[in-house]
This record gives C-alpha cells, structure tokens and sequence, in this order.
C-alpha cells in the first residue's frame, strides 16, 4: 500500500525555535513536494525535491530528502508568527499513476 | 494573470441537484485534477486527467464526474449531490505528470449541501 505519513499532525512552539517536521513514505520514489495551506485558504508550493539528497531553502525553511531512508524533513529555524500553517507533504509514486499522495498535514501553531 | 482560476467560490445546494463545479487553467499545463479537503481527512483526490482527452479515477470518484476536452478546462459534476459531498473542492494542475508534477492550486469551492 502507498502511504505517506507526515509527524507530528500538531505542532505548538514559540517564536525563536527551531523544530524538524517528518514526512515518511512507504516504497520507492524520487519525488515529493511540500505545500503550505494558511486556514480557510489555498494550498501553495513551497519546495520541490526530485533526488536523493535534495536539499531547498526559502527564508526560515528548508527541505531535504533521502530516499533511502524514504524521508523527508521541513525544518523551521527560528520560528516566526507568520510560519503558522499547516504543512503538506505529498509523494509522487510510479505505481500510483504518478498521482500524488498526500500525508494528513502537520498543523504549526508558533505563538509571539 | 496566470493561474487557476474555479467557480462558483461558494455554493449552497439542495441534495438531489445536479452542481457542476469549473476549472480553468491558463499555464497550458497538461494534467488536472480534482480534490476535496474534509476536515481531519486531509486531501483526497476524486479524479484526475494527465492529458486532454484522458481521465483517470483517484481515490473517492463515485459520485462525481469529470471530462477534459481541451487543455484549459477540468469540469467537476455532482449528477445527484448528497450531503456526504459537502466538502471544499480544489482544482490543481501541473506542467506533466511524472516528469513535473509540481501541482498549483485553485482558490477552491466551498460546497454545502443540504
């Protein structure tokens, strides 16, 4: 089966952390993507990795990927308000028709 | 303005009605899709087109269809709504499914029905 399971689902900290979001997947894929979705808004793209390795950066995020391990980390360094959202990842799966699955979101909530 | 646009925004619907919901993307880009977004359900995909002229069904289809006529337009129909299908519905699309499969979103469709 084709799973995608981001941890934690909930996330509570204060401005000036830094914190590690998970996303693990279940077989072989190069691909995945991480998307932000503010509330009663649209989803957004925020990286795309397409290799072992991979590793992106934007502001106070970044993503990297092993696939390998079949893993692959948001990290948010020095946490801000303005980073409350929640956080997708989805995987890109040959089997899947090259549909995405998608993990159930990681829900961050950083207090001032 | 590049993007995808959906309409309606918001829609109240009498169970039993025939809804269908539009998708319009200006980027050319060759697959679409369907999803809607429950609460504590995540993301789910109804049905999907890699290319014009094709369709695919994703993981909860019934009771809804779609068509890809060209490349622009991604039709969602409800042929009966139900209650169940309350939900919010997002259009996305991406430049090519497995070789860029980056997928940029609607504004979504807030669907309620009664």
């Amino acid at each position: 089966e084709l799973k995608v399971e981001q941890n934690p689902l909930f996330l509570s900290m204060q401005e000036g952390k830094n914190y590690t979001i998970y996303c693990n997947y279940s077989t072989t894929s190069d691909r995945l993507y991480w998307y932000r979705q503010d509330p009663g808004k649209s989803l957004e793209s925020l990286f795309v990795l397409l290799s072992n390795g991979a590793v992106k950066q934007e502001g106070r995020l970044m993503a990297s990927l092993d696939t390998k391990a079949r893993l692959s980390t948001l990290h948010i360094t020095a946490a801000v308000h303005d980073l409350s959202a929640t956080y997708f990842c989805a995987v890109e799966f040959s089997d899947s028709n090259y549909q995405l699955i998608w993990g159930a979101g990681t829900k961050l909530i950083i207090k001032p | 303005i590049a993007g995808i646009t959906q309409a309606p925004t918001s829609q109240i619907l009498a169970a039993g009605r025939r809804m269908t919901l539009r998708c319009t993307q200006d980027m050319r880009h060759n697959a679409m899709y369907w999803y809607r977004q429950d609460l504590g359900l995540g993301l789910r995909l109804i049905h999907y087109s890699n290319t014009a002229g094709t369709t695919g069904k994703g993981e909860v289809p019934d009771g809804y269809s779609v068509s890809r006529a060209n490349t622009d337009d991604f039709p969602l129909t409800l042929a009966s709504a139900v209650p169940s299908q309350t939900s919010v519905y997002f259009c996305a699309s991406s430049p090519r499914a497995g070789y860029n499969n980056e997928q940029f979103f609607g504004p979504g469709t807030r669907l309620t029905v009664l």
